[in-house]
């Protein structure tokens, strides 16, 4: 079975923190994909990154990176000097190949980054 | 380019009714998929559709029903709206293809709907 495990439900900083939101994965699959997605207070769902399974490269987009290993089946997010516009609730979900479309989502962490 | 377009955005519901949450896309997408989100639950897939005319169940498809008679439309009924049923309604239109540097694949999201039933 697939499963996303997102276990900080709630994570409270101040503005310039630095912050690291855990995502850890289960599936039998070979090929498969992961996903982090932003939600802001306004609602909608905001694409951050998608991972393939058979590229480990850690990726950096300006303030964000992501930190990919497939042997402890993680794929972490981090946010360097977190800024107040950061807080939302933050998912990280998990798809496979050829499957429908369908995404496994976590539970989602709450970031709230205070100034 | 409009994406995903969810209708309508906000609704409120007397137990016992019925609606159709509206979602169409126009990337030509093969894959349409109905997700709520409840809170601390994340997203839980309702129903999926890997093309017109075929559609199936996902985790939580009880209480409601789905169609896709064209690639682009992908409606969500509700036949009899219960208090559980309140929620927030996402709708996702989706690819996957396989390229030189191996396969790849999109998710794309609507801006939600928030259901209500009173």
């Amino acid at each position: 079975a697939q499963k996303v495990t997102q276990a900080q439900t709630e994570i409270s900083v101040v503005e310039k923190e630095d912050v690291t939101l855990d995502c850890v994965y289960e599936t039998r699959d070979t090929t498969y994909y992961l996903f982090w997605y932003k939600q802001p207070p306004s609602g909608e769902l905001v694409f951050l990154i998608r991972r393939n399974s058979f590229d480990e490269q850690n990726e950096i987009s300006g303030r964000y990176s992501w930190n990919f290993q497939k042997s402890t089946s993680s794929f972490n997010f981090t946010i360097t000097a977190s800024q107040v516009v950061d807080s939302a609730v933050y998912f990280c979900a998990l798809g496979g190949y050829n499957q429908g479309g369908k995404l496994i989502f976590g539970q989602g962490t709450e970031l709230s980054v205070k100034p | 380019n409009a994406g995903v377009t969810q209708t309508p955005k906000f609704q409120v519901l007397k137990t016992g009714q019925s609606m159709t949450l509206q979602c169409a896309q126009d990337m030509n997408h093969e894959y349409m998929s109905w997700y709520r989100q409840d809170p601390g639950m994340g997203l839980r897939l309702i129903h999926y559709s890997v093309g017109a005319g075929i559609t199936d169940q996902g985790e939580v498809p009880n209480g409601y029903n789905v169609s896709r008679s064209t690639t682009e439309d992908f409606p969500l009924r509700l036949l009899s709206a219960a208090p559980s049923q309140t929620s927030v309604y996402f709708c996702a239109s989706s690819y996957s293809i396989h390229r030189s540097t191996g396969p790849r694949t999109e998710a794309f999201f609507g801006q939600g709907t928030r259901l209500t039933v009173v």
